[in-house]
């Protein structure tokens, strides 16, 4: 089945600067990539999403990057705000699959005031 | 429109007690999936249903049933729950074949004794 990987686990920045949390994918059908945001005690809220056939998508402060030869992709947050502090999940998943996703561990981000 | 929503949000139970997580939905979606959330382990998929009155399994299926009799709603059971199965539970939902993005619900917190 697809493994998906994350890193860092943990990261920390100073507000106003950027931070980057990048995945890798082992299956090369993977077509759809969401990410999502988890605030304590919440259940995860999708941010932004890429399928396949882009290579980058951007939404506000936030953007999304993926190498399909290479098989990762990568959430950019600029300019970061004390409300982005959360846990990041990526996920990878396949039409043919039922769109059931793989989740990578997670990012917990801080976001220093 | 209250989205996914789970019943109970908390729970403790003691090992060989058996409990039912209900997930109701209120989007008229198609396809409904239980996960279960472990720290450091991301999210893993359970089982799942592609629609009323068909439930399939996901990663982990051992030690959970499901069932959908209603569109709407879809049930996770423990018939005899063990300490391994303490975990944060979340539903989610989906539209249907073309749209790929999965909405959560807030949680279900499980712990078994």
């Amino acid at each position: 089945g697809e493994n998906v990987e994350q890193h860092p686990s943990t990261l920390s920045v100073q507000e106003g600067d950027s931070a980057v949390i990048k995945c890798t994918y082992s299956d090369s059908a993977s077509n759809y990539f969401p990410w999502y945001k988890q605030e304590l005690g919440k259940g995860p809220q999708l941010i932004i999403d890429i399928r396949s056939n882009v290579g980058e998508k951007k939404d506000q402060r936030i953007a999304v990057t993926l190498n399909k030869t290479a098989k990762h992709f990568s959430l950019h947050i600029t300019e970061t705000q004390p409300e982005d502090s959360a846990v990041y999940f990526c996920a990878a998943s396949v039409r043919t699959n039922d769109y059931k996703l793989s989740f990578g561990a997670g990012t917990t981000v801080t976001v220093r005031a | 429109n209250a989205g996914v929503t789970q019943t109970p949000k908390f729970r403790v139970l003691k090992t060989g007690q058996s409990m039912t997580l209900l997930c109701a939905q209120d989007m008229n979606h198609e396809y409904m999936y239980w996960y279960r959330q472990d720290p450091g382990m991301g999210l893993r998929l359970i089982h799942y249903s592609v629609g009323e009155g068909t439930t399939a399994k996901g990663e982990v299926p051992d030690g959970y049933n499901v069932s959908r009799l209603k569109k709407q709603n879809f049930l996770l059971g423990l018939e005899s729950a063990a300490p391994s199965q303490t975990s944060v539970y979340f539903c989610a939902s989906r539209w249907g074949l073309a749209v790929e993005t999965q909405y959560f619900g807030p949680g279900t917190r499980l712990l078994v004794l």
